[in-house]
């Protein structure tokens, strides 16, 4: 199965700094790179998405920087708190596709220190 | 709005018991989806249903995984035999998206956590 590339497995953040996760894909057909947050006894909740028409989108404290050319994307958390501290899927799909199914990466742990 | 519900929550058999998980999406929503997560990696797709018809099962272990989804409502996963290597979080979500329509949110329930001794 196509994979979605995710870095760092796990990241230690202090309070307010900034949190940075990356992902690479390998497949161009994919245009929808959503964001998840999943924490512990909980399904994933969508954050973010972005599709490569842009290169960037922020809501509020998050941000996804796209850049198509090296088929790379990242989530970006501002002023991260101890309340951000979860795992964070990124994932690629189809967008408008029949399908609509996403191909997870395998997660960032992120814990932020007060 | 109420979520996707999941049960059970957590199950523990051995190998070659058989088992089986319910899921109730949230309501109008057509498209339903189930996913499995291992320990420290992200959600697969075992198996895509929209309405009660299959849409993608190719990575479901059709040797042992099972899946229905009666009257395009409610879904239930089962697995016979279970294999030690099945033990995960097993995940169901849903989105309101009909064929040939824009990808929509999916949502997902909290899981079912499943331990093969």
């Amino acid at each position: 199965q196509q994979q979605v590339k995710q870095s760092p497995q796990s990241l230690i953040v202090q309070k307010g700094g900034i949190s940075i996760i990356n992902c690479a894909y390998e497949n161009t057909a994919f245009d929808y790179f959503p964001w998840y947050q999943q924490f512990p006894g909980k399904g994933p909740a969508l954050l973010i998405a972005i599709r490569p028409d842009v290169s960037e989108k922020k809501e509020g404290r998050f941000t996804i920087s796209f850049n198509k050319s090296a088929k790379q994307f990242s989530l970006h958390i501002m002023d991260s708190q101890p309340g951000d501290s979860a795992t964070y899927f990124c994932a690629e799909g189809n967008y408008g596709g029949s399908q609509g199914n996403l191909i997870f990466g395998k997660g960032t742990k992120l814990s932020v220190k007060p | 709005e109420a979520g996707v519900a999941q049960s059970p929550r957590y199950k523990i058999i051995e190998k070659r018991q058989s088992v089986a998980f319910w899921c109730n999406p949230i309501s109008g929503h057509a498209t339903l989806y189930w996913y499995q997560q291992i320990l420290g990696q992200g959600p697969k797709l075992l198996i895509q249903f929209q309405n009660n018809g299959v849409v993608d099962d190719s990575q479901l272990p059709k040797d042992r995984f099972s899946a229905e989804r009666l009257k395009g409502v409610d879904s239930t996963l089962k697995i016979q035999p279970a294999k030690l290597e099945d033990s995960a979080v097993y995940l169901c979500a849903s989105s309101p998206r009909t064929s040939g329509l824009s990808t929509d949110t999916q949502y997902f329930g909290p899981g079912t956590r499943l331990t093969v001794l």
